[in-house]
């Protein structure tokens, strides 16, 4: 099974600011078809998933370009250029390489 | 609108069933593949089971295989979870989900499933 690993589990931000959000898997998440199935959700209190990120970089339609993905492998970053506070809530990656795995969440909070 | 609605979700004594449904609208419901996952309280996401376009394969987490069944039927733009022999630790919210680029791009408001006594 691939374990997924995010870093850190919470993080304080100031509003303006930027954030980063680490995920880091136990095997590659290179596909036999040549994609890496790496995907970040936001999860705002009481309320379901909702996608960010797919395949590593790709923002998903509806999502503000000040958050951004990237890595490769085993190793990925969420980032967030400017922290505004709708963006409060837990984040988790997500690899669809090899069945699914969900990483702990890392929640984003306001100083 | 697109959408996933869930339903189904009660309180249920251990070693109880219960089955879950999951309807969509506003899109061609038999071209995805589509998903189960769940969040206990105040825990993470957790993938419980995945079913595709035709019915044809289905994947399940360890700790459901024998217990859980996922099912669709694309005629009514559905997709259900039989839950038998539940345990405490199957309580959670149970989302449905819907699959593209290998990831999750909507997902219904979700349903809570309870095992008490």
């Amino acid at each position: 099974d691939i374990v997924m690993t995010q870093t850190p589990l919470s993080s304080p931000v100031t509003l303006g600011q930027p954030a980063s959000i680490s995920c880091r898997s136990s095997h590659s998440l290179v596909h036999s078809d040549g994609n890496t199935y790496l995907s970040w959700l936001q999860q705002r209190p009481g309320q379901p998933p909702r996608l960010l990120i797919y395949k590593i970089s790709n923002r998903f339609s509806g999502v503000p370009d000040r958050f951004s993905g990237s890595g490769a492998g085993t190793d990925f970053t969420l980032k967030i250029s400017r922290v505004e506070a709708e963006d409060v809530g837990l984040y988790y990656c997500m690899q669809a390489t090899q069945l699914i795995t969900f990483g702990h969440g890392t929640r984003l909070e306001i100083k | 609108e697109v959408q996933l609605v869930e339903s189904g979700g009660t309180l249920v004594q251990p070693g109880g069933s219960l089955r879950l449904s999951c309807a969509g609208s506003g899109f061609i419901f038999s071209s995805y593949w589509m998903t189960w996952v769940r969040q206990a309280p105040g825990k993470g996401l957790e993938w419980v089971a995945t079913i595709k376009l035709d019915g044809t394969e289905k994947y399940y987490v360890d700790s459901v295989k024998g217990r859980f069944t996922i099912s669709r039927d694309n005629a009514k733009n559905s997709v259900d979870l039989q839950m038998n022999s539940l345990r405490a630790e199957d309580t959670a919210v149970y989302y449905c989900a819907r699959g593209a680029w290998g990831a999750f791009d909507l997902w219904g408001q979700g349903t809570m499933v309870t095992v008490s006594s």
